[in-house]
């Protein structure tokens, strides 16, 4: 099984500010990776998938990048509604396995 | 609306069995792959299993391979879960998520607590 490690677990950001977050696969998963916001309480949400392709409706300040083994999710200025928890996600090899989440709180 | 409903959650003992089941409305449910995933509380995120369009095509984490199965009413538009011989480490809130590989829509999921 591919094992997905996000870091940092937690990032403290001022609103505004830029959030750089960081998802390493064990093993090669091409571009098959998937990033999800949850806010508490809430449902998983799809961000992005694929090489960099944003989800229905999602704002332009999210991007993506990477692929092979090392993706980063990019949040160029943080909105009260952006903090939350992210969560990477791999769809290459079944099963498919997500990182342990990256908790975005407010600085 | 497009949305997923989730029902059949609750508390059960170690051992037992329970069924989870998915309504969907607003989008034909035989064009999509369906999932279930799940997350203990507190947890992370863990795909549980995933059905093709036509149920040809069942896919289980090695977690729950021989004691849970995943079935589809394309009639109904409906999904279930079945789950037996369940244990503790099954507590989690159970999602009902369109597609296979990147889901877009969840349903907001029911919550299986595994306890004696």
């Amino acid at each position: 099984e591919i094992v997905m490690t996000q870091s940092p677990a937690t990032l403290s950001v001022s609103p505004g500010e830029r959030a750089t977050l960081s998802c390493r696969a064990s093993q090669s998963v091409s571009s098959n990776l998937a990033w999800y916001q949850q806010r508490p309480g809430q449902a998983p949400r799809l961000l992005m998938y694929g090489e960099s392709t944003r989800a229905t409706g999602l704002p332009a300040n999210f991007s993506g990048s990477g692929s092979g083994t090392d993706f980063t999710l990019t949040i160029s200025s943080l909105q009260s509604e952006d903090f939350a928890v992210y969560y990477c996600q791999q769809y290459n090899n079944w099963p498919w396995t997500f990182g342990q989440g990256t908790k975005v709180e407010i600085k | 609306e497009v949305q997923l409903v989730e029902s059949g959650g609750g508390l059960v003992q170690p051992g037992g069995s329970l069924r989870l089941s998915c309504a969907t409305s607003g989008f034909t449910f035989s064009d999509y792959w369906m999932s279930w995933v799940r997350q203990a509380p507190g947890k992370g995120l863990e795909w549980v299993a995933r059905i093709k369009q036509d149920g040809s095509e069942k896919y289980y984490v090695d977690s729950v391979k021989g004691r849970f199965t995943i079935s589809r009413d394309n009639a109904k538009k409906s999904l279930c879960l079945q789950m037996d011989s369940l244990r503790a480490e099954d507590t989690a809130v159970y999602y009902c998520v369109r597609g296979g590989w990147c889901p877009e829509l969840w349903g907001q999921g029911t919550l299986v607590t595994v306890s004696s």
